[in-house]
């Protein structure tokens, strides 16, 4: 089946630095992969959409110029959070979707001291 | 405004009996709904889904019904096994658009199936 490499898993950065996550299509073409932000105990938040070759759709309230996306090529869609403060302390995930249906990465939890 | 709606945080269900997860939507354009079960630091993982156009669809131990009218649908797990213990989240999608394959989730609810 579809499989998403979200990497890395895990990652502590100090405030005031930039952080970047990667998701890889493994055996599929990911035209648009999605970025959720998940708080402990809420939902997943849609934070924007990326299609490969234009710019990301940001969703209302999701600083653009802080949450960076690129999505240069079919198999790779990266976020870069900017300036990372505690407050960005979150599990983000990102999805695609395609003929399978919707394929979840494993996800990062960043953590800013 | 929270457009997908799963009001119990938390069940807590023996092991062999049947576990019910419920879910109620507000959006009239959702038309396609999934329910994803998930770990600790983890992605979640699809378990089933139903499209508006059906009222029930089953797969092993997992069946959802949705009831359009009632803007609800629900997650039975029978019989419920511990290994099911875990996060289950309602997803829902739809609209007119680009925005058909965004998907909105609800909070989730914490399942935990005692031995």
């Amino acid at each position: 089946g579809a499989v998403v490499s979200q990497h890395p898993s895990r990652v502590i950065c100090k405030s005031g630095t930039s952080v970047k996550i990667e998701c890889r299509s493994l055996d599929f073409q990911a035209t648009t992969m999605f970025w959720y932000r998940q708080f402990p105990k809420q939902s997943l938040m849609l934070m924007a959409t990326s299609n490969e070759g234009s710019k990301a759709t940001y969703e209302q309230g999701v600083e653009k110029d802080k949450f960076l996306i690129n999505h240069a090529s079919l198999t790779l869609s990266t976020l870069t959070v900017t300036s990372a403060h505690p407050e960005d302390s979150s599990f983000y995930i990102c999805s695609s979707v395609g003929r399978v249906g919707y394929t979840f990465g494993s996800g990062t939890r960043l953590t800013v001291v | 405004d929270q457009q997908v709606k799963q009001n119990s945080p938390s069940l807590s269900v023996q092991e062999g009996r049947i576990s019910i997860l419920n879910c109620d939507y507000t959006n009239s354009m959702f038309d396609y709904f999934l329910w994803y079960k998930k770990y600790p630091a983890e992605g979640p993982t699809f378990l089933i889904s139903i499209s508006s156009i059906k009222d029930k669809n089953e797969d092993g131990r997992f069946t959802v019904f949705l009831n359009k009218s009632a803007k609800h649908l629900s997650l039975h797990i029978v019989p419920s096994q511990p290994g099911d213990s875990a996060v289950y989240f309602c997803a829902a999608s739809g609209g007119s658009g680009g925005s058909n394959y965004k998907l909105t989730f609800g909070k989730g609810t914490l399942l935990t199936v005692n031995p």
